[in-house]
């Protein structure tokens, strides 16, 4: 089976920075995304990394480092809005997602 | 825009009872998920179709039917409910399967309860 680690929580203040690391052990690989959940609401896609480095979109980046099978998702100046599961997948080698737990993330004022 | 729609959003069935889950996109996208979401332990993937006429199944089939007859319909049945499909299903789209970049669009969710 595949296997993707993320932390379960995590906490942190109105314009702070949380960084969300994601490990994995999959069969293939073939992409890794990012993916927010707000409580009661439907997954809605945030990054693709399939390349090693960093991609930057806004206040949210993901970095990506195939050799250690390993990413995170870093916020930056965090609201309010942002409280909510990060969800953590990869592309394998049938080309379908797998999915971690997820990461819950409260932002505090 | 309408994207993914799900019926029904939530949903209490008895078990032993057979129930099916509507999923109709609008997207033309080729390839469709059934995804249960269970607390600490993520999505799973229940069947897919890479394209209309084809199917195939997930990480967790057993208990769970799909059908393709066309592009934006994928309906998921349950023959005979058990207590332990009580979850949230979310059906997914994708408009490139195959390729890596399988970005996903979502439905809203049908929370099912079977007691």
């Amino acid at each position: 089976g595949q296997n993707i680690d993320q932390p379960t929580e995590m906490t942190a203040t109105e314009g702070a920075i949380v960084q969300i690391n994601c490990t994995y052990q999959t069969s293939g690989f073939n992409g890794l995304f990012w993916y927010q959940q707000h409580a009661g609401e439907a997954p809605t896609f945030l990054s693709y990394n399939v390349l090693d480095g960093l991609e930057e979109k806004g206040r949210f980046s993901s970095f990506l480092s195939r050799s250690k099978g390993y990413s995170y998702l870093l916020l930056k100046e965090l609201q309010m809005k942002d409280s909510a599961s990060y969800l953590c997948a990869v592309s394998t080698d049938d080309y379908k997602l797998s999915f971690g737990a997820g990461t819950t993330v409260t932002v505090r004022a | 825009t309408a994207g993914i729609t799900q019926a029904p959003t939530s949903q209490i069935l008895a078990a032993g009872r057979s129930m099916t889950l509507r999923c109709t996109q609008d997207m033309r996208h080729n390839a469709m998920y059934w995804y249960r979401q269970d607390l600490g332990l993520g999505l799973r993937l229940i069947h897919y179709s890479n394209t209309a006429g084809t199917t195939g199944k997930g990480e967790v089939p057993d208990g769970y039917s799909v059908s393709r007859a066309n592009t934006d319909d994928f309906p998921l049945t349950l023959a005979s409910a058990v207590p332990s499909q009580t979850s949230v299903y979310f059906c997914a789209s994708s408009p490139e399967p195959g390729t890596g970049f399988e970005k996903l669009f979502f439905g809203s969710g049908t929370q099912l309860s079977v007691l």
